[in-house]
Parts: structure tokens; sequence; C-alpha cells
């Protein structure tokens, strides 16, 4: 059974340039969440993709966006890209039961290194 | 905000003991969910452990337990017997309206030999 995977492992952009991540959730899975982590803190929340539309959002700019697809998979897009926003950037897949509390523990992918130059 | 600390920056301990990092949070709901999650050098961020705020009993998987005390607001982890492969970050964290996770700084546990 695979896990939450992510692609690519590693990205070099410049600043202004456009970065595209990808997730692909657990097996079973149907919500798929986004956090940055900066170098030595704990991860924040971006945004979250439940039946394809964006459900809940943290304190990121719009150009941080995201989508997600029929097949469950996700991605995360960043416009503009500014040195702020090198960082590791995790996704974590859960299930969403019905009712939508309480079992929707989420387990995370092993992340994508963005470095912006 | 609801906030998550964890006041630990740094722990060190020789293998084979014991260690509890500490965790405490703020809500004002009174059901919700904790978790700890560990971070090795492979940036893989795992689950270890989670307790649901409504039941009494504490949460236990194998050598790790927690120590969840409601009214102080507190979720410890202990590593009973711990081993090399503990080595790792420690995250406390809190669903924050049932679907977003509020970490805490995390706590750089190493274990000696």
């Amino acid at each position: 059974d695979a896990g939450v995977t992510q692609s690519p492992t590693h990205l070099i952009k410049t600043r202004g340039q456009q970065v595209t991540l990808r997730c692909s959730p657990k097996s079973g899975h149907d919500t798929v969440s986004w956090y940055q982590q900066a170098l030595g803190q704990g991860p924040q929340f971006i945004f979250q993709y439940y039946e394809e539309e964006e459900r809940q959002r943290g304190n990121f700019p719009d150009r941080f966006s995201g989508h997600q697809f029929p097949n469950y998979s996700s991605e995360l897009n960043v416009n503009a890209l500014l040195l702020g926003d090198s960082a590791l950037y995790l996704c974590a897949s859960s299930f969403r039961a019905s009712g939508g509390f309480g079992t929707d523990t989420q387990y995370f992918g092993p992340g994508t290194r963005l470095t912006v130059l | 905000a609801q906030t998550v600390t964890q006041s630990q920056p740094e722990m060190s301990v020789q293998e084979a003991e014991t260690v509890t990092l500490s965790c405490t949070y703020d809500t004002s709901e009174s059901n919700y969910y904790l978790f700890w999650y560990k971070q090795p050098p492979s940036r893989q961020m795992i689950l270890v452990i989670r307790q649901e705020a409504y039941k009494q009993q504490n949460a236990t998987e194998n050598r790790f337990s927690v120590n969840f005390q409601k009214a102080a607001k507190s979720f410890s982890l202990k590593i009973s017997d711990s081993q090399l492969g503990d080595t790792a970050m420690y995250f406390c964290a809190k669903f924050q309206g049932a679907q977003k996770l509020v970490f805490g700084q995390g706590t750089r546990l190493t274990i000696n030999p």
C-alpha cells in the first residue's frame, strides 16, 4: 500500500518564477492538505482540498493556489516566488468520514524542498 | 489563534533511558484531537501517537505513551527504552476546526549510544 508521494524531491527556482508541486494521497484517502515548513520551524497550514474544492485556508497570500483532481491528487502552485518562499513543502492526506470529525488523521509525504535564489 | 507550545527546544538522553517531551496548548473546544509526530533527518513526518480529548485513558503505542491532562491543557510524550532510531524532531500538534493541524515549534531529541 503506497503512502503519500510528492514530486519533485528538490527544486531550485529564481525570484519571480512560478512553481508547481505535486502530491498523490495515500490509497483510500480523499482529502489533501498542504503545509509549509521553514527551516527549524513547525509546519504552517497553507490550505486543504476536499471534493476538488479548497475547504480551508491558512494565512498565506493569493500567490499560493492549488487544485485537486478527480483521482484526489493535488497540486500546489506558487507564483512570483520570493526568497522567503524557500522551505520544505509537505503534503498530507486523510480520509474525511461522513460527519467529518474525528477520523481525519493526517499522513504526510516526504516533502518537496524548494529553494528560491 | 490557537497555539501549541513545546518548551524544550532540545533534549538528549542515553540509549535505553526514558525521556518525556512536554507540550501545552490552548483551546476553547471541549472535544478535540492531539497528535505527536516525529520528523527524522529524512524529513518524513511520521505519526507517533494520537489522543482523543473525550477519552479518559492515555494513548499508548508500544514504547510511546502520553500523559494527557485535559484541565491543565498538557499533552506530554513519554518514550521508554529509547533507541538510536528515536533521534528526530518531535512535533506536538492539535486539530483546529477539525481539519487544520496547528504544530508546536518542535523538540530536537538526540539518543546517544
